[in-house]
């Protein structure tokens, strides 16, 4: 299953909203999550199940979609949100694969 | 808390072999298939391997197919990954992950495997 993400890269400023889309080959019901790469570190999950906030995360982050299409939105974005995302199919469970990523930087 | 530590790691000459090892802690290992997932220097994740709680079950990307063999200990809470006749394309940060479709999403600090002669 191919997961299709964009914008690939995405500059916005401090208190923006911005949408990054996810799209999968093929219909993977809402088995998606999302997580959040700083440089040098390992991934952090945000959202799973599509649209599950994991606890812990801040509530301006959030997720939606079902199917083939999918979107992560950051309401408000702060300083620390500058980072890479990457969508993640669990369709076929232990099987998984992630899309490309999307680079969000500061404007 | 759930803590997956890497090791393993290293420079090695094209043709070669390592052996990864992920030691977990803090969730009952042996209910939980686990996995490896790799990232290339400047690259996005490319999940590598999955075996099934008890080790029954392994999976793998075509990429490595035939070349990296996963498995565990259940009596150790260990997973592992041998990785033979490596290739530059092989270099990358391996990371170990407890993932679920649900709210496990854990992952290891990485460990690089470098390529090279």
């Amino acid at each position: 299953i191919q997961l299709t993400q964009s914008p690939s890269f995405l500059s916005a400023s401090v208190g923006d909203r911005v949408t990054i889309t996810c799209r999968a080959s093929q219909d993977i019901r809402t088995y998606l999550a999302w997580y959040q790469q700083r440089p040098g570190k390992a991934p952090k999950l945000l959202i799973y199940a599509a649209s599950t906030l994991q606890s812990g995360v801040p509530s301006r982050f959030s997720g939606s979609g079902s199917g083939t299409e999918f979107t992560l939105t950051i309401s408000s974005l702060q300083p620390e949100d500058f980072a890479t995302y990457y969508c993640q199919q669990l369709n076929s469970y232990p099987l998984y694969s992630f899309g490309q990523g999307t680079k969000l930087e500061i404007k | 808390e759930v803590q997956l530590v890497e090791s393993g790691g290293g420079l090695v000459q094209p043709g070669g072999s390592l052996r990864l090892s992920c030691a977990a802690s803090g969730f009952t290992f042996s209910t939980y298939a686990m996995s490896w997932v790799r990232q290339a220097p400047g690259k996005g994740l490319e999940w590598v391997s999955a075996i099934s709680s008890s080790g029954g079950s392994t999976y793998y990307a075509d990429s490595v197919r035939g070349q990296f063999t996963i498995s565990r200990d259940n009596s150790k809470n260990t997973v592992y990954l041998q990785m033979n006749s490596l290739r530059a394309a092989d270099t990358a940060v391996y990371y170990c992950a407890l993932i679920t479709r649900g709210a496990e999403g854990y992952w290891g600090q990485g460990t690089l495997v470098t390529v090279s002669s």
